[in-house]
């Protein structure tokens, strides 16, 4: 079975500074990957997601995501963040199940938090 | 309404009442997934429906039954909760259970305390 690793629970950045979320996760055999945010009060929205083809992963609101098969990783970034950006933050993969279903295994989270 | 609604948005009960939470989605979706958020563990998948179907029951106690009389409305009828059971209910769907790389859209959450 799949695991998905976020190290840490909270990451606090300035306004303008890189942002950098790391995911990790275990299979060998390259799964769905997805980064979804979490704005208070609300449900989780798609980031980005890779499925096949091109390694890097643009998604919404200037992230992007890289996809390291040979480091089991799929690390979130942007390059300046935004008071915006304020949320939690969570990385799921996908993975097989017995009978061949699906389901998505999601880490635990990461809040970001953006200083003026 | 548009997206996935979710209702009551908050909800405390007993440990002996019955309640039940709703879920809608409007987006033509055939698969449908309720998910428990405690805090500082990994969001929980707990039922699965596709065409109205329950597909996956991942060990979920018998206090929390599921029901989805079609593929736009999914519910949690909630009985004889624990303390422990106090989280986000999330409901999400997708337009199929298979791949899972389809996009899963989440409703806003039902906040449950349990007294």
């Amino acid at each position: 079975a799949q695991s998905v690793t976020q190290l840490g629970s909270h990451v606090s950045v300035s306004e303008g500074a890189l942002v950098l979320l790391r995911c990790n996760y275990s299979s060998s055999v390259p799964p769905y990957l997805f980064w979804y945010v979490q704005y208070p009060n609300q449900g989780l929205q798609l980031l980005l997601k890779y499925t096949t083809g091109a390694t890097l992963v643009k998604g919404i609101n200037g992230f992007e995501a890289e996809f390291k098969k040979s480091e089991t990783s799929f690390h979130l970034t942007k390059p300046s963040a935004h008071m915006s950006d304020a949320a939690e933050y969570f990385c799921a993969v996908s993975d097989s199940m017995q009978g061949g279903s699906e389901k998505l295994v999601f880490g635990k989270g990461m809040k970001l938090t953006v200083n003026p | 309404e548009t997206g996935v609604t979710q209702t009551p948005r908050h909800l405390v009960m007993g440990m002996t009442n019955k309640k039940s939470l709703k879920c809608e989605q409007h987006l033509g979706h055939n698969a449908m997934y309720w998910y428990k958020q405690s805090a500082k563990k990994p969001l929980e998948l707990m039922f699965v429906y596709n065409f109205k179907e329950q597909t996956e029951n991942n060990s979920v106690p018998s206090r929390f039954s599921p029901e989805c009389p079609n593929s736009s409305h999914l519910f949690l009828h909630l009985h004889t909760l624990q303390p422990e059971d106090s989280a986000l209910y999330l409901c999400a769907s997708s337009q199929d259970r298979i791949p899972s790389s389809y996009e899963q859209y989440f409703g806003p959450g039902t906040r449950l305390t349990v007294t």
